[in-house]
């Protein structure tokens, strides 16, 4: 089975401190996602990254960056948080080999993230 | 842009039908559905590939509908665990990677 972890399931910071999710998965995947969920907005997607040191922005990154140094972890980062992210975070993973079934994703289980 | 989900939310009581409709504005080759149950990651369901073509999960099943640019979720004699947020998907392919843009989700409650 697919295994993808979050660093934390919940946290909690302050307006103006720097904020790391990180996310690790076990399969080898090509693909990973960070995605902020909010109620009635959906899942929307922030960055994803194809490669090691690639990415690309997705639909709502500002205010965020990512870092993925190696093919297993990918990390979120909130350079100057503010309380307008406060949100759940989601990680996915996907295999990426350019087969339509491959397209589906393996979420991580989220980090309820509240910025004061 | 995202594909609307219609209802946004939904309360069945259980054995009660259900249908999730999702709706794109541009051309669609798949629709993904996810199933995100309470306090739990979102889980993959099924990718509909051809228009027409209908799949099943359980007794979940759907329909996709190229030239509508439509996909629509079936719950037949919904369960207790039928209970959670469903998400359409529509992979949008980079040129890097494919990724997949949700819907804004449909609530789905099956009570006793």
């Amino acid at each position: 089975d697919v295994k993808v972890t979050q660093s934390s399931r919940y946290l909690v910071k302050r307006t103006g401190e720097k904020v790391f999710l990180e996310c690790v998965q076990d399969m080898d995947h090509e693909n990973m996602f960070w995605y902020r969920q909010d109620p009635g907005l959906g899942l929307r997607l922030i960055y994803f990254s194809y490669d090691v040191k690639m990415k690309e922005k997705g639909d709502i990154p500002e205010g965020y960056s990512v870092s993925r140094e190696k093919k297993e972890r990918f990390s979120l980062i909130l350079e100057s948080a503010s309380t307008n992210q406060t949100s759940m975070y989601l990680c996915a993973s996907s295999w990426g080999r350019w087969g339509v079934e491959e397209e589906t994703q393996y979420f991580g289980p989220g980090t309820r993230l509240l910025v004061l | 842009q995202q594909p609307v989900q219609s209802p946004q939310a939904v309360i069945l009581r259980e054995g009660e039908d259900a249908v999730i409709n999702c709706s794109s504005s541009k051309a669609l080759y798949s629709v993904h559905w996810y199933r995100q149950k309470h306090g739990e990651a979102p889980v993959f369901l099924m990718i509909l590939l051809k228009g027409g073509e209908q799949k099943g999960h359980d007794k979940i099943s759907a329909s996709f509908n190229e030239k509508k640019q439509q996909s629509s979720l079936y719950l037949t004699a919904s369960q207790l665990s039928y209970s959670g947020t469903y998400f359409c998907g529509t992979p949008s392919p980079t040129g890097t990677a494919s990724k997949l843009t949700f819907g804004t989700g449909t609530r789905l409650q099956v009570t006793l």
